[in-house]
């Protein structure tokens, strides 16, 4: 069984330049997460997709952040423009209805 | 919301010994507590969870407790390894079924 896909794993933008991340979840799981960690701290909430319906998005930090979740099925997460302080590692998750979370690999984001 | 608090941020011990991270959380709610390691480079794993009906919960060398009323909870890892080497989540689960993790702990086994 594949486990969690991001892509990219590593992504290097100018301030004020837009990127999109991408999360690919375990077949057949309907509730898709994104996390986001800032080096040193902890690993942050950012908001919860049960199949395409936004169920909680109360950890996105600004309107610059926009997550999609077309078709149920893969996500992408849009940063524009991006800023210095949007650097850091985005891990997605999946699960089935309140099991475990898997976690991807992340996508490490570097804001010159 | 929740707040969950990690100690300590590293953690340096000897191959054999035991080693020991403490989180504890502030919504009373929460009824879920996994813990996660990531090797570097590697994605955050869950290695063992507890649910808020029970005490203490073990996995060969790894053990999780928890206290309710104080809302505390640790790892104990027994007898480790240098593959025990990796930074260490641990996270709280509300009730909209949402994770909230501590800033993490990076265990170095020493050989």
């Amino acid at each position: 069984e594949a486990g969690v896909t991001q892509f990219p794993s590593h992504s290097v933008i100018e301030k004020g330049q837009t990127v999109t991340l991408r999360c690919d979840p375990i077949s057949g799981h309907d509730n898709l997460y994104w996390y986001r960690r800032v080096m040193g701290k902890e690993i942050k909430f950012l908001l919860h997709f049960v199949k395409e319906s936004k169920q909680d998005e109360s950890g996105m930090p600004n309107n610059r952040f926009l997550a999609e979740r077309t078709g149920g099925t893969y996500s992408t997460l849009k940063v524009q423009p991006a800023e210095l302080e949007d650097s850091g590692v985005y891990f997605c998750a999946s699960s089935q209805v309140r099991g475990i979370q898997y976690f991807g690999a992340g996508t490490r984001l570097s804001v010159l | 919301g929740e707040n969950v608090e990690q100690h300590p941020s590293t953690l340096s011990v000897q191959e054999g010994d035991s080693a020991v991270i403490k989180c504890t959380y502030s919504d009373s709610a929460s009824n879920y507590f996994p813990w996660y390691k990531q090797e570097l480079g590697k994605r955050p794993q869950l290695i063992i969870d507890i649910r808020s009906n029970v005490g203490e919960k073990k996995d060969q060398r790894i053990a999780v407790t928890l206290n309710k009323t104080a809302k505390h909870f640790s790892l104990h890892i027994t007898e480790t390894q240098p593959e025990d080497s990796a930074v260490y989540f641990c996270a709280a689960k509300n009730g909209a079924n949402n994770l909230f993790f501590g800033t993490g702990t990076r265990l170095t086994v020493i050989p």
